[in-house]
């Protein structure tokens, strides 16, 4: 089944604890993103991927870090923590950058 | 950031009514997609639209899109209760491929 699969789906944290969400497609997509959803403020691009070892900063890179070092995976890292990064995250994929998006089920991260 | 618009915030409309948003957008674009969105999952694909094309069908859908006047609707035809979602329009522009989405369109189709 062609899926887009991010883990943990939920997580709670503390301030200044590095932690890595996954991302992981099966459909040999080349462009992959990240997305955090805030109430009235839609989505909202974090950083994405045209190909392996190809990295751009979105909107709000602030904050994150990604890497790119095999076609299927696209894992989002957040070095430090902090409480406004308490969000709704969605990783996506697709064939190329303006083609439809594949979205993965979310993860929803809290940071106290 | 260029962000698109949607409007409106939210609508409730009757089933079996037609339901019908609006999008605007800042930049020239490349394609405009909308998407689907019940409460909190991810984000489904509904439609997309080149900027060469003014309308498209997509059974129960109906998107037209004026590069003029940089907008784009969506008609939901003979809603049903399963139609209640939030709905958002997604941009790319011709520079650069990423995205830029609205805030979203909150519709509930009451029974």
């Amino acid at each position: 089944e062609a899926q887009v699969t991010q883990n943990p789906r939920y997580l709670i944290t503390v301030t200044g604890k590095k932690l890595t969400v996954t991302c992981s497609q099966n459909m040999n997509h080349e462009y992959m993103s990240w997305y955090r959803q805030d109430p009235g403020l839609g989505l909202r691009q974090i950083y994405y991927s045209m190909n392996v070892e190809v990295t751009d900063k979105g909107d709000v890179p602030e904050g994150y870090k990604v890497s790119r070092k095999e076609k299927r995976n696209f894992p989002l890292i957040l070095e430090s923590p902090s409480p406004n990064q308490t969000s709704l995250y969605f990783c996506a994929s697709s064939l190329w950058g303006g083609d439809e998006q594949y979205f993965g089920p979310g993860t929803r991260l809290t940071v106290t | 950031s260029q962000q698109g618009e949607e409007d409106p915030q939210a609508l409730s409309i009757q089933e079996g009514e037609n339901a019908t948003m609006n999008c605007s957008y800042k930049t020239s674009i490349n394609n405009l997609q909308w998407y689907r969105q019940n409460s909190g999952r991810g984000l489904v694909h509904l439609i997309l639209i080149r900027s060469n094309e003014r309308e498209k069908h997509s059974g129960r859908l109906r998107v037209t899109l004026d590069t003029s006047k940089k907008s784009s609707s969506l008609l939901i035809t003979a809603s049903r209760a399963a139609d209640t979602a939030s709905y958002f329009c997604a941009t790319d522009g011709i520079s650069n491929y990423q995205l830029i989405w609205g805030a979203g369109t909150k519709l509930i189709i009451k029974p």
